[in-house]
């Protein structure tokens, strides 16, 4: 079945650092990808997301590409801060599948220290 | 912001006992969907809505149902629960398969003893 893996954690980073969190997917059919955030105490939110090949989402910041040839879609920013200290999750789902489900990976927690 | 309420925020229960979790959306969104999240495992799908009274399971639904009587209410009830239910649960809505956005709730801690 359709999955993604993501690189684990924890990161912890200085503010104004790069930050890169990798994430690799596999799946049979042609599948959008998404990186959602989760800031301490709260629920998971859409951070950005690509639903074709090369595609590239980007959000506050933070982009991420959709690379076919490498089955890859690897977050980055390019200089963190505070407030990016979250729980970051990649997802996948198959929009040739007629139920619609999100595959999540087990989620990168990032720590950006002052 | 989605407006999703889930309740109860907290509980703490004993093992044997049957609890109901509620999910209610002001958003008449078709899509509902019942999460937990563990330390390593991320976020894996219980069960989901695709409307009223439709609804299918995920890949971790053994122990729990769901009912969806109305567009805005989607419970997910544990008959008997145990501690390895012990989790945060968050429910999520969608408007459409075809965005592939998912709204979240705040969460649910739930702890079994």
């Amino acid at each position: 079945g359709d999955s993604v893996t993501q690189m684990e954690g924890p990161v912890t980073l200085s503010e104004e650092a790069f930050l890169t969190i990798n994430c690799t997917y596999t799946a049979t059919g042609y599948p959008s990808l998404f990186w959602y955030v989760q800031y301490p105490g709260e629920g998971l939110q859409l951070l950005l997301k690509a639903t074709k090949a090369d595609d590239k989402g980007s959000n506050k910041g933070f982009e991420a590409t959709y690379r076919k040839e490498t089955t890859s879609f690897h977050l980055e920013k390019g200089s963190v801060q505070v407030s990016d200290s979250a729980v970051y999750f990649c997802a996948l789902s198959d929009r040739n599948s007629n139920d619609y489900k999100l595959s999540f990976g087990a989620g990168t927690t990032v720590t950006v220290r002052a | 912001d989605a407006g999703i309420t889930q309740s109860p925020r907290h509980k703490v229960t004993e093992t044997g006992t049957p609890v109901t979790l509620r999910c209610h959306q002001t958003e008449n969104h078709r899509y509902m969907y019942w999460y937990r999240q563990d330390p390593g495992h991320g976020l894996r799908l219980i069960h989901y809505s695709y409307g009223v009274k439709d609804t299918d399971k995920g890949e971790v639904s053994d122990g729990y149902s769901v009912s969806r009587s109305k567009t805005e209410d989607f419970l997910l009830t544990l008959e008997s629960a145990t501690s390895s239910q012990t989790s945060v649960y968050f429910c999520a809505i969608s408007p459409s398969l075809r965005t592939g956005e998912l709204f979240f709730g705040e969460g649910s801690r739930l702890t079994v003893l």
